[in-house]
Order: structure tokens, then C-alpha cells, then sequence
């Protein structure tokens, strides 16, 4: 059975920064894609970081790019998202994800944590 | 960046009932969208990948259909637990983005 565990979230001031972790098990952690996708209370959903099963490249939207960085270790099933400069429009429910494909196909996310609170407030 | 609307905000229903719900892409996806649920307080589920393939453990009664830039989920008869948000997302080009939602309420 597939679990995904996040870690690290909380309350952080603006301009800095903060580490979210999962730990993935109950598959083959190192043949599958794996996301980040955030969740403002009450709106829509933005996958902000994805990495691929190898760690060989990875890919942010526009409103992340340059201050989020995602990262995996194969070894310890788990991967992370170090997010610097963080701004008040950051505050959300950051979930990890596993993809549905496996090695270079990816994009459809079936598998999902439970989600951590990331609030960035003065 | 793909942008994705869904139709309509909210549909209002009555278990039993068969349920439309849609999405439309700015630009071809061709079949690579999916389809995910999400109930208040939990993350979102994956329902149907690709367009058309449930995912595992999904039950028959939700479909999908559609290509290029049009497409439609349906629930063909509404169980009481249906009732929730649902989203869509394309995969076909970076970044991977979500339709803004159509809440299912009860009638």
C-alpha cells in the first residue's frame, strides 16, 4: 500500500525559509516521478515542483522558479522541497505526490500525502 | 501555460442522477488529461488518467471522455459519498495546471 508522510511545515516570516519533506513507501520509490502541488485555503490547486524518477531534472512554474527547489534522495525513499524567500502568497497546504507512470513518463498523480500547512505571515 | 476551465462552478444534483461535468483547454492536450475528487479536509484523488482510464479501485460508474481540448467527466448514476470537488489537470506541457473546480452539491 502506497503512504506518503510530509514533514515541515509551519508558521515562517517572510523573506525566509523552510523545508517540507515526504517519505515514501509501499512502492518502488526509485522508478516513479514524484510532485509538489500546493493548495491555498479554500482555492485551486498548483503543482509547484515535480522531479524525475532519476533526480536527472526537474521543473517549476514561474511563480516558484528561482526560489523553490525540489530534490530526492532514492536511498532513503524521500524527497524534499527547499522553498527560499518566501512571500505571504506561499501560505498554503503543500501535498507531495507520486506519479502514476513510471521513469520518463509523467504527469498524472496517483497517490497523494495528507498534506502540510505553510504559512508565511508577519 | 495550459489554462484549463471547467463548467459549470457548481452543479446542484440529487443522488441517482447522472452527472456532466466539463473541461475545456486553451490550446490541445490531446488525451492527457485526468481527472481528481477531493472532499474537504483530505487531499485530492485520482479518478480517471489519460482522458478515458479509471485508476485503481475507481468505480464504473465515473467515466471520461473527450481529446484535444474538450472533455467531460461523467458520473452516470450520483452515490450519497459523490458529492465533492472535482478538478481536472493536463499534463501535455510544463507546468502541469489544474482547471479552477466544479463543486457537486446536493439538491
Amino acid at each position: 500500500q502506497v503512504h506518503l508522510v510530509e514533514s515541515g511545515g509551519g508558521v515562517v516570516q517572510p523573506g525566509t525559509s523552510l523545508r517540507l519533506s515526504c517519505v515514501a513507501s509501499g512502492f518502488t520509490f526509485s522508478n516513479y516521478a514524484v510532485h509538489w502541488v500546493r493548495q491555498p485555503p479554500g482555492k485551486g490547486l498548483e503543482c509547484v515542483a515535480v522531479i524525475s524518477f532519476d533526480g536527472s531534472y526537474d521543473h517549476y512554474p514561474d511563480s516558484v522558479k528561482g526560489r523553490f527547489t525540489i530534490s530526492r534522495d532514492n536511498s532513503k525513499n524521500t524527497f524534499y522541497l527547499q522553498m527560499d524567500s518566501l512571500r505571504s502568497e506561499d501560505t498554503a497546504i503543500y501535498y507531495c505526490a507520486k506519479d502514476h507512470f513510471q521513469r520518463d513518463n509523467w504527469g498524472s498523480l496517483d497517490s497523494w500525502g495528507q498534506g502540510t500547512l505553510v504559512t508565511v505571515s508577519s | 501555460e495550459i489554462v484549463l476551465t471547467q463548467s459549470p462552478a457548481t452543479l446542484s444534483l440529487s443522488p441517482g442522477e447522472r452527472a456532466t461535468l466539463s473541461c475545456r483547454a486553451s490550446q490541445s492536450v490531446s488525451s492527457y488529461l485526468a481527472w481528481y475528487q477531493q472532499k474537504p479536509g483530505q487531499a485530492p484523488r485520482l479518478l480517471i488518467y489519460d482522458a478515458s482510464n479509471r485508476a485503481t479501485g475507481i468505480p464504473a460508474r465515473f467515466s471520461g471522455s473527450g481529446s484535444g481540448t474538450d472533455f467531460t467527466l461523467t458520473i452516470s448514476s450520483l452515490d450519497p459519498d459523490d458529492f465533492a470537488l472535482y478538478y481536472c489537470q493536463q499534463r501535455s506541457d510544463w507546468p502541469i495546471t489544474f482547471g479552477q473546480g466544479t463543486r457537486l452539491e446536493i439538491k
